[in-house]
Formats: structure tokens, sequence, C-alpha cells
């Protein structure tokens, strides 16, 4: 598509619940960003992909978290156990080189999937 | 490290007035800069950027120019439109075009008509 997607929108979990979370990059985009927007503004990242592998992943608490972009798959973004301090806006961006051969690698965002853990 | 310092909202302003929002940065190398809006709801979308040194990123009225010697990127619009009214973000990424972004805090801009 020519949007990234994100689902659900909102999500509900009780504390200890998995949640997992789904982001489909715009078609053509090799490279995935997922953020954590807490706090109403303060942006922490996650963890990165080119294609189905890891890029970079030092945003990641490992513990709990887990990431994976599949071949012909939505990527997804998994925490275990939840908690109450993961209540906050989850964004997936994309990105790709453009068609000129200019590395402007620019992100396009997603709407964000709200995740509140109760 | 990496990290960008922008000026604490709320702003609030009336219609057709001049706008200056503060961004200062910190980087190991060579980044490129970001402005990014939110509106109520939404995600992020790219406003403007620039990629270096005395670059003038503009889009929609809004203009913003990479300052290395004062490690800055202070976004202006001469005259706000309440259409405007959103939290924008300044960012930055490292020299890597893979690289991750890194966020300023958001300023939250009212504008009253």
């Amino acid at each position: 598509g020519e949007e990234v997607a994100q689902t659900p929108k909102h999500l509900v979990r009780g504390e200890g619940q998995k949640a997992k979370l789904y982001c489909a990059p715009i078609k053509g985009h090799s490279y995935v960003f997922w953020y954590q927007q807490v706090l109403k503004n303060e942006f922490k990242f996650l963890i990165s992909f080119q294609n189905e592998n890891v890029f970079d992943e030092t945003g990641m608490p490992k513990e709990r978290f887990s990431a994976k972009c599949l071949p012909n798959s939505p990527c997804s973004l998994e925490i275990q156990a939840t908690k109450l301090e993961d209540s906050a806006v989850y964004f997936c961006a994309s990105s790709q080189l453009t068609r000129k051969g200019k590395s402007s690698y620019e992100q396009y965002f997603g709407p964000g999937t709200r995740l509140t853990v109760t | 490290g990496n990290s960008v310092t922008q000026m604490e909202g709320p702003v609030t302003l009336s219609e057709e007035a001049f706008l200056t929002i503060n961004c200062t940065y910190t980087a190991t190398g060579y980044p490129s800069l970001f402005w990014y809006v939110q509106y109520p709801g939404e995600g992020l979308q790219l406003l403007l950027k620039a990629t270096k040194a005395d670059d003038k990123g503009s889009n929609k009225g809004f203009e913003a120019t990479y300052r290395k010697e004062t490690t800055s990127f202070h976004l202006e619009k001469g005259s706000v439109q309440v259409s405007d009214s959103a939290v924008y973000f300044c960012a930055l990424r490292e020299g890597s075009t893979l690289g991750r972004l890194y966020f300023g805090r958001g300023t939250q801009l009212t504008v009253w008509p």
C-alpha cells in the first residue's frame, strides 16, 4: 500500500497478558522502525529492520519485548507479560532509498497502536 | 551521544502571528535534521528536512535552516493558521541513512482565531 498500516488501532491488556502489534510497511520499503511514544510526547526508539534482518535493537527491553519482520507478512512487535509502564502509543515507520538514488531515507509513520495496560 | 532539545510548550498564538520553535541538537557526526508534525490522534508527518549545514528546509510556509555553528534548526512561520495547531517534533538522524531518529520532546502549538 501507499501508507504504513498498523493494527489494531487500540489494544487493552491486563497486566501480565501478552500484546501483539502489527505493522505493514509501504509496499517496496525495506526498512522498518518501531518507536514507543510515552508520557504523551516522548519518543523512544525500540528496534529497526532491514528486510527480515534486525539492524538496530539497542532500544529494545529484551526481557519482554520481541519483534519480527518475516517475508510476505506484516512486521510484529510482541510484549510478553505486559506491565503498566508499557502503556503507550507504538508507532511503526518505514523507509526506502528514493528512486533517483538520493539517500534521503525518509521515514514514513503509521497512525500508531495505542496500548493500554490495566 | 545524540540528542535534541526543543523549547517546551505549550505555545499559544493568535492567527497570523509569527511562530518560532527553537531546536538545538548534539550529534557525534554530521546529522540530517527534521521537523515532524503530529495532529491530534494521528501519526507523525514529515514537515521539512535539511541534510547539511546551511540547507534550508521549507514546506507549507514553514522554514528551518540547518545552523552548524549554533547546532540549531529553529522552526519558523510568518503567519500561522488555526489549522497549524498540532505538536511539532524536532528530530535528527545520524550520518548513516539507515539510522534511527532522535526526537525532541515536542512542542504543542495552539492557534486561536
